[in-house]
């Protein structure tokens, strides 16, 4: 079925750096969105792309289909940016399914 | 704007009681909704998904039901709980492409 491989589990920046987040797909997805955990627990959507790349302030994410991945790259890291990220993705089989990557937890440090 | 809420923020109860948990969204029509669940460190998964009134699909059989009696209501319900049922609980909405989410519902059973 369709599942959704998301690297690395945790990951540790230091403030000004930058590194990438990536999710694997084992079937062609349809779109995807990256979210942000708030404190509460639930989830506050970063972006949402159905092809190619998106930018958004130190954020910028991309989309590949075909070769089945998406990333979000972080840059010039804050540390207001600690915490868990996760993707999402759209089945291609149709309907409305939505799979989610099992998170990536980021701590961003002085 | 659109606003979404979930009720109640939070619930104990016993395993074998019924469970009703509800989600409003306010300032969309017709929305596509969705129920998601978090067990306590795992993964968020899709529970079920409605693109219009009276309609429902399930996703994952977890020994619960859904009702959308409304546009902009959607309820998740169960007549016996379980200890499994135990998690967070994401009611979403989305116009057709980009998924926001409600605050959640903490439940344990216990």
């Amino acid at each position: 079925g369709d599942q959704v491989e998301q690297s690395p589990s945790a990951l540790s920046l230091h403030e000004g750096t930058g590194s990438a987040l990536r999710c694997n797909f084992t079937t062609t997805m349809r779109a995807v969105q990256w979210f942000r955990k708030n404190s509460r627990g639930s989830l506050i959507n970063l972006f949402y792309l159905a092809s190619g790349t998106k930018e958004n302030g130190r954020l910028k994410s991309a989309f590949d289909s075909k070769e089945r991945y998406s990333t979000l790259h972080i840059r010039d890291a804050q540390l207001e940016d600690s915490g868990t990220y996760f993707c999402a993705a759209e089945s291609g089989t149709g309907g409305y399914k939505v799979v989610f990557g099992s998170g990536t937890r980021l701590l961003v440090s002085p | 704007a659109q606003t979404i809420h979930q009720w109640p923020v939070a619930e104990i109860k016993a395993v074998g009681s019924p469970l009703s948990l509800g989600c409003t969204i306010k300032g969309k029509s017709s929305p596509n909704l969705y129920w998601y669940w978090q067990a306590t460190g795992g993964t968020l998964q899709q529970l079920f998904y409605s693109i219009t009134v009276g309609q429902v699909e399930s996703v994952v059989q977890l020994n619960l039901s859904a009702s959308r009696p409304k546009d902009d209501q959607f309820i998740l319900s169960t007549e016996k709980l379980l200890l499994s049922h135990s998690g967070f609980y994401l009611c979403a909405w989305s116009p057709g492409d980009t998924q926001y989410f409600g605050p959640g519902t903490r439940l344990l059973v216990l």
